[in-house]
C-alpha cells in the first residue's frame, strides 16, 4: 500500500514557466511533509518543507502548498531554470514516527 | 566538508563476499538512518539510529545485512555473503534530533555484486 504517491512519473517544462509537481497521501496521521530533489549519481538534496499547521511554506523560487482535506500537496517552481532538471521525490512522516515515507519521484525536465 | 560522507563511492565485489560500507554523519546530528535504492525505484527504509536508543532494523531485508553505530558518530552497514539482488546504492542520511526536521542525505555507495 502506497501511502505516498507521486502519479506523475515525468514532467517537461520550458524554461521561465512554472513547474507543479504533485503529490498525494492516504494516512491522516502524517503532519510533515519534505520535497527533496535528485541529481544522477548524487544523494537528494532537501528542498523545502511544510507541517500540517501551515497550508503554504516559500523560499525562493519554490513554494509547497498543503491540502489537507484533499490530502495533496504541490510543489512550485517559478521560473523554471535548466537547472531544476533532476527527480523530485515528496516524502512524508508523522510526529509520532520519525520515520519518512518516500514517494516514487517525478523527473522534471526543463527545456531550453 | 560539512555534509555526510559516505564511503566508498562505489564498491564492485564478487558474490558470496562481505562488504561493509560507511557514513560520516553531520556533527551534532543524534539521528541516522541507512537507505537502499535499486535501479528505477523508490528509496527504502533499512536501519534507523537515534542517540543512544536501541536502533529500529525493521527495514533490514535479511539477517545478512547489520549496522552498527558508536555514539551519535559513524555508522558502518555490513552486507554478509553478498547476493546480486544486493547491488543497488546505498544511502545514509542524517538528521538533528528534534521534531520537524529534515533528513540530509550522502551521495550513496554504488554496490554492484558479480
Amino acid at each position: 500500500d502506497q501511502q505516498v504517491k507521486q502519479n506523475s512519473p515525468s514532467l517537461s517544462v520550458q524554461e521561465g514557466r512554472i513547474s507543479i509537481l504533485n503529490c498525494d497521501y492516504t494516512n491522516s496521521m502524517f503532519d510533515y511533509f519534505l520535497w527533496y530533489k535528485k541529481y544522477p549519481a548524487e544523494g537528494p538534496t532537501f528542498l523545502i518543507s511544510i507541517s500540517s499547521i501551515k497550508d503554504k511554506n516559500e523560499d525562493g523560487r519554490f513554494t509547497v502548498f498543503l491540502n489537507k482535506s484533499a490530502k495533496h500537496l504541490s510543489l512550485h517552481i517559478v521560473p523554471s531554470q535548466p537547472g531544476d532538471s533532476a527527480v523530485y521525490f515528496c516524502a512524508a512522516s508523522a510526529r509520532s514516527n520519525y520515520q519518512l515515507i518516500w514517494g516514487a519521484g517525478t523527473k522534471l525536465i526543463i527545456k531550453p | 566538508g560539512a555534509g555526510v560522507s559516505q564511503s566508498p563511492s562505489n564498491k564492485v565485489t564478487e558474490k558470496g563476499k562481505d562488504v561493509e560500507l560507511r557514513c560520516d554523519p553531520i556533527s551534532g546530528h543524534t539521528a541516522l538512518y541507512w537507505y537502499r535504492q535499486r535501479l528505477g525505484q523508490g528509496l527504502e527504509f533499512l536501519i534507523y539510529f537515534q542517540g543512544n536508543s536501541a536502533p529500529d532494523k525493521s527495514g533490514l531485508p535479511s539477517d545478512r545485512f547489520s549496522a552498527e553505530r558508536t555514539g551519535e558518530s559513524v555508522s558502518t552497514l555490513t552486507i554478509q555473503r553478498t547476493q546480486q539482488e544486493d547491488s543497488a546504492v546505498y544511502l545514509c542520511a542524517s538528521r538533528l534530533g528534534a521534531e520537524y526536521q529534515p533528513q540530509h542525505f550522502g551521495d550513496g555507495t554504488r554496490l554492484s555484486i558479480l
